[in-house]
């Protein structure tokens, strides 16, 4: 079925090192890629997105690539600060008779220790 | 533009009890779907509905149910509570539902069952 995995499940990093997160999907159909951050306390938010024309995509110091052949697709925060601490989600767009639903990925607490 | 604004935010049941919680999406927007997150599982995926009718839906028992209003207001019902149904709940609401479409989300109820 279905199926979106995502690792690590927890992440600490040293202020102004760089984070990597990866998920995988198995729906080869899926063609949009969206990751929401989650502060604590608060609603999931869209931080950036892909979709499958697109191998790579970079907003400041946020950057998603995509590899549609390995059904692998990787969050990547540059320079983190603490202000990055929060819960990340990755997902998948599957499509089901004509319409769509996401899976998500199970999370990653990430920490960035000043 | 009014967010996604789910009510109420905090709801504490006894075992066996039902529940009702609303979601109210941005205007405009006909889809929303709901999701539990629990710590460990994520984002899980319990129904979409789009104009009125239930287009997708996960992998959850009957218990969960959900229904959508002609001005697009859904909301999602429980019955006969478990305490394993504590988590929080959140809605999210897209323009159509359709692919490549951003899903905002709500705050979340948090729904303790003791």
């Amino acid at each position: 079925g279905e199926n979106v995995e995502q690792h690590p499940s927890t992440l600490s990093v040293q202020e102004g090192d760089s984070a990597v997160i990866k998920c995988t999907y198995s729906d080869s159909a899926s063609n949009y890629f969206p990751w929401y951050k989650q502060e604590l306390g608060k609603r999931p938010q869209l931080i950036i997105d892909i979709r499958s024309n697109v191998g790579e995509k970079k907003d400041q110091r946020i950057a998603v690539t995509l590899n549609k052949t390995a059904k692998h697709f990787s969050l990547h925060i540059t320079e983190t600060q603490p202000e990055d601490s929060a819960v990340y989600f990755c997902a998948a767009q599957y499509s089901l008779s004509g319409t769509y639903k996401y899976i998500f990925g199970t999370g990653t607490r990430l920490k960035v220790l000043a | 533009k009014a967010g996604v604004t789910q009510t109420p935010r905090y709801l504490i049941k006894t075992r066996g009890q039902q529940v009702t919680l609303s979601c109210s999406p941005i205007s405009g927007h006909r889809s929303v779907s709901w999701y539990q997150q629990t710590p460990g599982q994520g984002l899980q995926f319990l129904f979409e509905y789009f104009s009125e009718t239930q287009r997708n839906k996960g992998n959850f028992p009957g218990r969960f149910s959900g229904r959508q209003f002609s001005n697009s207001r859904s909301e999602m019902n429980v019955s006969t509570l478990e305490l394993g149904d504590s988590a929080l709940y959140l809605c999210a609401s897209s323009h159509t539902g359709a692919r490549d479409t951003e899903a905002f989300f709500g705050q979340g109820t948090r729904l303790t069952v003791v």
